[in-house]
């Protein structure tokens, strides 16, 4: 299996911070990354796929870049509403998996 | 609206079988793949498996093989995941979810777009 490490595990910010979120993958998975936004008691919600491809109807404060191992998810200015847990995952196997989570919240 | 629904909550005892369900309208069912998510409690995300309604063609994790069943009934548009056997380490909130395809070339970008909204697997006895 290819193991998605993300740091950090959880992260405090203030509405209006830039924030940085960090994948990292076992093995080179070229772009197939894509990043996922979860509320408590809801399912998750697509951000961002092929590791900087925003999806239709997200916010352009959100951005992904990398390739190869390292990606990283950046909200550029923080809303209440972005504070969530955020899930990073490898689409390069066919066994896909997600990383364990960076939960973002208020400072 | 292109969307999944998912069976209700479900509270079963250890060595219970189990059949959940995830219905997609809105869309070609059988053109999509949907994979199935595991989430026990206040953890993170699990991949299971993913199964392509137009074949029945399944691919589990290998944490999950021979664990659960996946399938599919394309007549009725409905994917399902399924224990013979439950345990209370299966207690965990299960998604559904619908893999998309962006073709770029030669090269095919995937993600899961569409989620159900979630069903609640409780095992206790």
């Amino acid at each position: 299996d290819i193991q998605m490490t993300q740091s950090p595990s959880s992260l405090s910010a203030s509405v209006g911070d830039r924030v940085t979120i960090t994948c990292r993958a076992s093995q080179s998975i070229s772009s197939y990354l894509n990043w996922y936004q979860q509320k408590p008691g809801k399912a998750p919600k697509l951000l961002i796929y092929a590791a900087s491809s925003l999806q239709s109807g997200v916010p352009s404060r959100f951005s992904g870049s990398g390739s190869g191992t390292d990606f990283t998810l950046t909200i550029s200015s923080l809303q209440p509403e972005d504070f969530a847990t955020y899930y990073c995952q490898q689409s390069y196997s066919t066994l896909w998996t997600f990383g364990q989570g960076t939960k973002l919240e208020i400072k | 609206e292109v969307q999944l629904v998912q069976s209700g909550a479900e509270v079963k005892k250890p060595g219970e079988s189990l059949k959940i369900s995830c219905k997609g309208s809105g869309y070609s069912f059988t053109s999509y793949w949907i994979g199935w998510v595991r989430q026990m409690p206040g953890k993170g995300l699990e991949w299971m498996g993913i199964i392509y309604p137009g074949d029945s063609d399944t691919r589990y994790s290998p944490s999950f093989q021979g664990q659960v069943t996946i399938s599919a009934d394309k007549s009725i548009s409905t994917a399902y995941l399924q224990w013979s056997s439950l345990k209370a380490s299966d207690t965990a909130m299960y998604y559904c979810a619908r893999r998309f395809a962006v073709v770029r070339g030669v090269i095919i970008w995937s993600a899961f777009d569409i989620w159900g909204q979630g069903t609640m697997v409780t095992v206790s006895s």
